[in-house]
């Protein structure tokens, strides 16, 4: 079984400030972790993905995440907020062939 | 557009009535799921096809819900008797495997359709 839990439900940042969203994850098997992005009344965009090899991995937008298989995490960052970086943010661990998801963190960028 | 696409975007419904989705897959994804995501939630798995068969159903989907995908390509989700507590987003995703494996091992999901029971 497998399962995402991610911490604080609503952040908030100035912008240009550093953005941390935080996932950490319980998996039966090696897995393979998402972060979504979901403007409102929109569907889900992918930020980025760990599979296998390289522990950080970059994806859009400027977005990072690290997975740290000792913690069991997968945490979201970005040096710079942006205005448009407002939304809500899924982590996703994805095992026998379906994605569990986490219950989001919006993020709210403020002047 | 090459990506997912969902029909309607809102539905509408009263209680009782029964509600028919589509969703239209990226061309040659095999694979296609269906997840709800009801408000300040994650979305959450209902059930997947690989190509025409319906290989897992989450415990999710009542007896009043039903899936197909008759030609591999399309899928409907259909909710007979609707209840309020149906109201919610239906995502639809697609993902392409080669063969026991995900190729790109990511979904790409639709916009969604928006489903409100009253």
């Amino acid at each position: 079984a497998q399962s995402v839990t991610q911490l604080g439900s609503h952040v908030s940042v100035s912008e240009g400030a550093l953005v941390l969203l935080r996932c950490n994850y319980s998996s039966s098997v090696p897995p393979y972790l998402f972060w979504y992005v979901q403007y409102p009344n929109q569907g889900l965009q992918l930020l980025l993905k760990y599979t296998t090899g390289a522990t950080l991995v970059k994806g859009i937008n400027g977005f990072e995440a690290e997975f740290k298989k000792s913690e069991t995490s997968f945490h979201l960052t970005k040096p710079s907020a942006h205005m448009s970086d407002a939304a809500e943010y899924f982590c996703a661990v994805r095992a026998l062939r379906k994605l569990t998801f986490g219950t989001g963190t919006r993020l709210q960028v403020t002047l | 557009d090459t990506g997912v696409s969902q029909d309607p975007r809102h539905k509408i419904t009263k209680r009782g009535q029964n509600v028919t989705f589509r969703c239209d897959p990226i061309s040659e994804h095999n694979r296609l799921y269906w997840y709800r995501q009801t408000l300040g939630q994650g979305p959450e798995f209902l059930t997947y096809f690989q190509n025409e068969a319906q290989l897992e159903k989450s415990r999710l989907l009542s007896d009043r819900f039903s899936a197909e995908r008759p030609k591999g390509s399309f899928s409907t989700l259909e909710i007979q008797r609707t209840e309020q507590g149906d109201s919610a987003m239906y995502l639809c995703a697609s993902s392409v495997t080669q063969g026991a494996r995900e190729k790109n091992t990511e979904a790409f999901f639709g916009q969604g359709t928006r489903l409100t029971v009253v």
